[in-house]
């Protein structure tokens, strides 16, 4: 079974920022995973995604996010945050074969402060 | 850019009543879902279906559910006799093929049973 765990339902930054928001997964195969975004009222826009080729992948809107197998973690990051960047967040994993259903985690509220 | 279309974007109904929730892949896609979030919630899977058949289901896809795809184009949820705790998000996605392809979600429609 897979399951991803999203430390912290809520992360606040000022604009201009860091922006780290964790991931940590659980995988008996190897994973496919993958951070969605949602912002109010809308349905899931896909922001990047890792399948087995780089571990460090880049996505739209400035955020990337780092594979690392040895912490099982996924973390989202972005250098400088933007008042548009405000949203929720989903990691996501899914197996690498099959029908690959997405197994979610509980989210991660995103505030930007002026 | 194509994207995933469902409608209604809200629906209201009584407890006991059956919905349809309907949703409009996109048009070369071969791969489809059903995932559900309740308030407050991570998103859940329900459905996968492909070829015509379902694929895999959750727990909570139960005999209260059904999925078909009855036109070719679009691809319907049926509650039969909704619940309280029906009440929830539901988004539609679907996926050209398997493999390292996304999932690309529909915008969602909001059930409220009453």
């Amino acid at each position: 079974a897979q399951s991803v765990t999203q430390l912290g339902s809520h992360v606040s930054v000022s604009e201009g920022a860091l922006v780290l928001l964790r991931c940590n997964y659980s995988s008996s195969v190897p994973p496919y995973l993958f951070w969605y975004v949602q912002y109010p009222n809308q349905g899931l826009q896909l922001l990047l995604k890792y399948t087995s080729a780089a571990t460090l992948v880049k996505g739209i809107n400035g955020f990337e996010a780092e594979f690392k197998k040895s912490e099982t973690s996924f973390h989202l990051t972005k250098p400088s945050a933007h008042m548009s960047d405000a949203a929720e967040y989903f990691c996501a994993v899914s197996e690498s074969t099959g029908f690959q259903k997405l197994v979610f985690g509980t989210g991660t509220r995103l505030l930007v402060s002026p | 850019e194509p994207e995933v279309t469902q409608t209604p974007s809200h629906q209201v109904t009584q407890m006991g009543q059956e919905v349809i929730l309907r949703c409009v892949p996109i048009s070369n896609h071969l791969y489809f879902y059903w995932y559900r979030q309740i308030l407050g919630q991570k998103v859940e899977f329900l459905v996968s279906f492909y070829n015509n058949e379902i694929s895999e289901k959750s727990e909570i896809f139960d005999d209260q559910f059904s999925v078909e795809r009855p036109d070719g184009s679009n691809f319907t949820l049926k509650i039969r006799s909704t619940k309280l705790e029906d009440s929830a998000m539901y988004f539609c996605a679907s996926r050209e093929s398997t493999g390292t392809d996304t999932q690309y979600f529909g915008p969602g429609t909001r059930l409220t049973v009453l």
